[in-house]
């Protein structure tokens, strides 16, 4: 079945530091992609998402790019704040209409002043 | 964006008896709400895609006598953990799709421990 990996964490950075978080996939079809971010106490929030290859999701300095070739979903940020200290998720949409999720196990992000 | 609350964000219960879970949109109809658990450490595991007006879908390996879940309205879909026991102890979290969007919106979550 559909299926998401993305790196374990915890991740610390320092301030300005450049971050990535790999996610690759594996699904049937042509899966929608989408990184979550949850922030401490707070719900999942979409960060941006992509709905084909090649497309580009960006959002508040975070980019990923939809390869299909490597099955990849991979997050950066050039230049991370304290702010971004989170957890992130990687995720696919499955197929057919059913909109239903499938996450990644999600990767604890320290940006530390 | 769009507000979807999830009460309660804590409970803690005695095994054996039952706990129910609400989760409602709040400036948005939703047709369609899932229901996730999330253990220590792993990702969120789809529970049951929950329709208004119908049946929810339960994933496999989910006990629908135990997880029960309503949708009576196109805003408010209710997670209820019937006899629950330790092992039911987690996290659950809930989404409500806006269809006119295209986007699903997460609840708080609901940490449950049953003692």
């Amino acid at each position: 079945g559909d299926s998401v990996t993305q790196m374990e964490g915890p991740v610390t950075l320092s301030e300005e530091a450049f971050l990535t978080i790999n996610c690759t996939y594996t699904a049937t079809g042509y899966p929608s992609l989408f990184w979550y971010v949850q922030y401490p106490g707070e719900g999942l929030q979409l960060l941006l998402k992509a709905t084909k290859a090649d497309d580009k999701g960006s959002n508040k300095g975070f980019e990923a790019t939809y390869r299909k070739e490597t099955t990849s979903f991979h997050l950066e940020k050039g230049s991370v704040q304290v702010s971004d200290s989170a957890v992130y998720f990687c995720a696919l949409e499955g197929g057919g209409a059913t909109n239903k999720l499938i996450f990644g196990t999600g990767t604890l992000l320290a940006v530390q002043p | 964006g769009a507000v979807v609350s999830q009460h309660p964000s804590r409970v803690i219960c005695k095994s054996g008896t039952s706990v129910k879970i609400e989760c409602r949109s709040l400036d948005f109809q939703a047709t369609t709400m899932f229901w996730y658990r999330q253990f220590p450490k792993q990702s969120l595991m789809l529970m049951a895609t929950s329709n208004e007006g119908s049946k929810a879908t339960y994933e496999q390996g989910v006990e629908k006598d135990k997880f029960l879940i309503n949708h009576a309205s196109l805003t408010l879909s209710t997670l209820t953990v019937t006899s629950a026991h330790p092992e039911d102890s987690s996290f659950y979290i809930c989404s409500a799709l806006d269809a006119k969007r295209g986007e699903a919106f997460f609840g708080q979550g609901t940490r449950l421990t049953v003692v």
